[in-house]
């Protein structure tokens, strides 16, 4: 099975401190996602990853960056934290392998800023 | 623009019954759509695939279908478990590259 791993499922930080959510995944996928999710918003796609140390601006980038320097990890960094940034964060990774790869996602880190 | 819409209104049905869920969308030409359970507190996971050349796809309770004239899809649990209580999101290829846009998805609450 796939797994996807995220490294906090809580975390609370203050307004204006840099803060690094991290996924691994175990299945050697080519794709990794970072979503935010709120209510009435859905799931909203940050950035993407479509191969190591390449990376795409998803809907909402602004005030986020990512890194990926190896395949199976995949790191989102808020630079300075707001409390607009409040959310739950969710990772996915897929296959890559072609058009309708199912994604598969993390428990999430629900991200409080203060 | 563009939009996906699911009902944001919860549906609640009894056991037993057939929970039907619909995924319109606007100003998208998806290859295929998805659909996704999330239970609280968890990430989403992926139950269906449709492509646009089919029509209906089954997985045991599970039945979608695709109408990409009416720029619809339904999806349906037929003899429904209080177990199936979740949301479910629907998701497209809105733009390309592997990248899925996701609906708001509807809470279904099953009773026994």
């Amino acid at each position: 099975d796939v797994k996807v791993t995220q490294s906090s499922r809580y975390l609370v930080k203050r307004t204006g401190e840099k803060v690094f959510l991290e996924c691994v995944q175990d299945m050697d996928h080519e794709n990794m996602f970072w979503y935010r999710q709120d209510p009435g918003l859905g799931l909203r796609l940050i950035y993407f990853s479509y191969d190591v140390k390449m990376k795409e601006k998803g809907d909402i980038p602004e005030g986020y960056s990512v890194s990926r320097e190896k395949k199976e990890r995949f790191s989102l960094i808020l630079e300075s934290a707001s409390t607009n940034q409040t959310s739950m964060y969710l990772c996915a990774s897929s296959l890559g392998a072609g058009g309708g790869d199912e994604q598969f996602f993390g428990p999430g880190t629900r991200l409080t800023v203060l | 623009s563009q939009k996906i819409e699911q009902n944001s209104e919860a549906l609640n049905i009894q056991e037993g019954k057939t929970a039907t869920l619909t995924c319109n969308y606007t100003n998208y030409s998806p290859a295929y759509l998805q659909w996704y359970r999330q239970d609280p507190g968890r990430g989403p996971v992926f139950l269906l695939l449709i492509r646009e050349n089919e029509k209906e796809k089954r997985k045991e309770r599970l039945k979608v279908t695709f109408d990409t004239t009416l720029k619809q899809s339904l999806f349906h649990i037929t003899a429904s478990q209080p177990a199936d209580s979740a949301t479910y999101l629907c998701a497209l290829d809105g733009t390309g590259f592997q990248k899925l846009v996701f609906g708001t998805g509807t809470r279904l609450l099953v009773s026994p």
